[in-house]
């Protein structure tokens, strides 16, 4: 059955580096997604993909993040300048427009 | 803003009993609305949509209602089992570029 990868499956970086979370979607799906959630706290919407472009962002999506998808399979997402308070589970989901499919997830330290 | 609601933080229920979860949500219309499952340490898995002219919709154990008069979604587990154990998320939503979950209700069964 086809699944969303992501690596790495953790991530330590010290504040203030860059950091690259990749994904690879299920590849017939046209729809990406990055979401995050903090220990403890609610899954938060991050961006999604569209035909090649950000389809919606949130507010948490700021001028830190970027995301690309720089061949037909892998979608990325990275973090210009880690926070302590990026610390948290990276998501990466896929779909045809309709149930998402979520990867096992990236958890990212920051120290 | 737009608003999810699940309510009861955390649920016990009896083996065997059903578990019914709820799902409110305010200052918006969806066209459709989706449950899914959540494990600690893992991402959400999808279990059913619903669409806005659907009452209700089964899989198996599982029942989900969506009633846009009271924008109120309600997700059923009967006979359930300690493997239903998890966090359950709605996620009420128009556009397929911009889904939000709720904060997810924490169902245990015990044996």
């Amino acid at each position: 059955e086809p699944e969303v990868t992501q690596t790495p499956s953790h991530q330590v970086t010290q504040m203030g580096q860059e950091v690259i979370l990749r994904c690879v979607p299920i590849s017939n799906h046209l729809y990406f997604y990055w979401y995050r959630q903090i220990l403890g706290q609610k899954v938060e919407f991050l961006v999604s993909f569209y035909n090649n472009e950000i389809s919606e962002k949130s507010e948490i999506f700021d001028d830190q993040f970027s995301v690309e998808r720089p061949d037909g399979s892998n979608f990325t997402l990275k973090i210009r300048s880690t926070k302590l308070e990026d610390s948290a589970m990276y998501f990466c989901a896929s779909s045809e427009g309709g149930a998402q499919y979520f990867g096992a997830g990236t958890r990212l330290s920051v120290l | 803003s737009q608003k999810i609601e699940q309510n009861s933080e955390a649920l016990n229920i009896q083996e065997g009993k059903t578990a019914t979860l709820t799902c409110n949500y305010t200052n918006y219309s969806p066209a459709y609305l989706q449950w899914y499952r959540q494990d600690p340490g893992r991402g959400p898995v999808f279990l059913l949509l619903i669409r806005e002219n659907e009452k209700e919709k089964r899989k198996e154990r599982l029942k989900v209602t969506f009633d846009t008069t009271l924008k109120q979604s309600l997700f059923h587990i009967t006979a359930s089992q300690p493997a239903d154990s998890a966090t359950y998320l709605c996620a009420p939503y128009s556009s397929a570029s911009k889904i939000i979950f709720g904060s997810g209700t924490r169902l245990s069964i015990r044996p």
